[in-house]
C-alpha cells in the first residue's frame, strides 16, 4: 500500500524567511496530494492541493511542487508569519483505492515561526 | 462556510465500555471517513463509507469498530469494547462528489482509562 514520508519533523524559521517541507510517496498510482495545516486543538485544514497532471500550484504565499518521476512533492511557504506556526501534514491519495480516495498521511512537520 | 462538526470534543471512558463518536458531515457530501491520530503519531485512515456501506477499512478497523449513518445527517463510529490503545484523537471527514477534497472536523479526543 501507499506510504508517505515527510521531512523535517520540526522546522524553526525567523519571520519573513521561507519554509520548505518535503514528502515522498511510494505508490506511483497516487494522483492527488493535499497539504493540511493543523493548529492546536483543531482538525486538519486543507491549505493547498495538487493533482498528478500538474507540476506546480501557487496560492499567494503558499506553493506546492510535484515531481512524479521522483515521487516527491514539496510545500513552500514564503514570507512566513507567526500565524503560520502549526503542524503541517502532507498526504497522498491512491488512485485505485476502493475507499474512494482515502488519504495516507505523512508524519507531520511542526513549523515554528519566530518574530 | 459549511463545516464538519464532531461531538463530543472529549470522551473519557473505562476500558471495556462502548463509546459512540458522532459526526455531522457537510450537508451535500456523500463520502464519509474516519481517521484517528494517536498522540504524536500520523493521522491514520480507519474507514470510508459511501452509499450506506463501508467501501474500505484499514487493518485497525476490526470487529470492535462499526460505523453507521442512522438518519441521513449523522455519521457515527462505535467502539464496542474499548481498549487502552484506542485512546486517540478521532477525526471525521467528508467530501462531495466532484472534488476530491476532504473536510475534517475538529476531532473527538477519546481517553480510555
Amino acid at each position: 500500500g501507499e506510504n508517505v514520508e515527510q521531512h523535517p519533523s520540526t522546522l524553526s524559521v525567523q519571520e519573513g524567511d521561507s519554509a520548505v517541507i518535503k514528502c515522498t510517496y511510494s505508490d506511483s498510482a497516487s494522483n492527488y496530494f493535499p497539504w493540511y495545516k493543523q493548529e492546536l486543538g483543531k482538525g486538519p485544514q486543507l491549505i493547498i492541493d495538487i493533482r498528478s497532471n500538474v507540476g506546480e500550484k501557487k496560492d499567494q504565499r503558499i506553493a506546492v511542487t510535484l515531481n512524479k518521476t521522483a515521487k516527491h512533492f514539496s510545500l513552500h511557504i514564503t514570507e512566513t508569519q507567526p500565524e503560520d506556526s502549526a503542524v503541517y501534514f502532507c498526504a497522498a491519495s491512491p488512485k485505485f483505492s476502493g475507499g474512494y480516495n482515502k488519504l495516507i498521511f505523512g508524519a507531520g512537520t511542526r513549523l515554528a515561526v519566530h518574530p | 462556510e459549511p463545516e464538519v462538526t464532531q461531538t463530543p470534543s472529549h470522551q473519557v471512558t473505562q476500558m471495556g465500555q462502548e463509546v459512540i463518536l458522532r459526526c455531522v458531515p457537510i450537508s451535500n457530501h456523500l463520502y464519509f471517513y474516519w481517521y484517528r491520530q494517536i498522540l504524536g503519531q500520523k493521522v491514520e485512515f480507519l474507514v470510508s463509507f459511501y452509499n450506506n456501506e463501508i467501501s474500505e477499512k484499514s487493518e485497525i478497523f476490526d470487529d470492535q469498530f462499526s460505523v453507521e449513518r442512522p438518519d441521513g445527517s449523522n455519521f457515527t463510529l462505535k467502539i464496542r469494547s474499548t481498549k487502552l490503545e484506542d485512546s486517540a484523537m478521532y477525526f471525521c471527514a467528508s467530501r462531495g462528489v466532484v472534488l476530491n477534497i476532504q473536510y475534517f472536523g475538529a476531532g473527538t479526543r477519546l481517553s480510555v482509562l
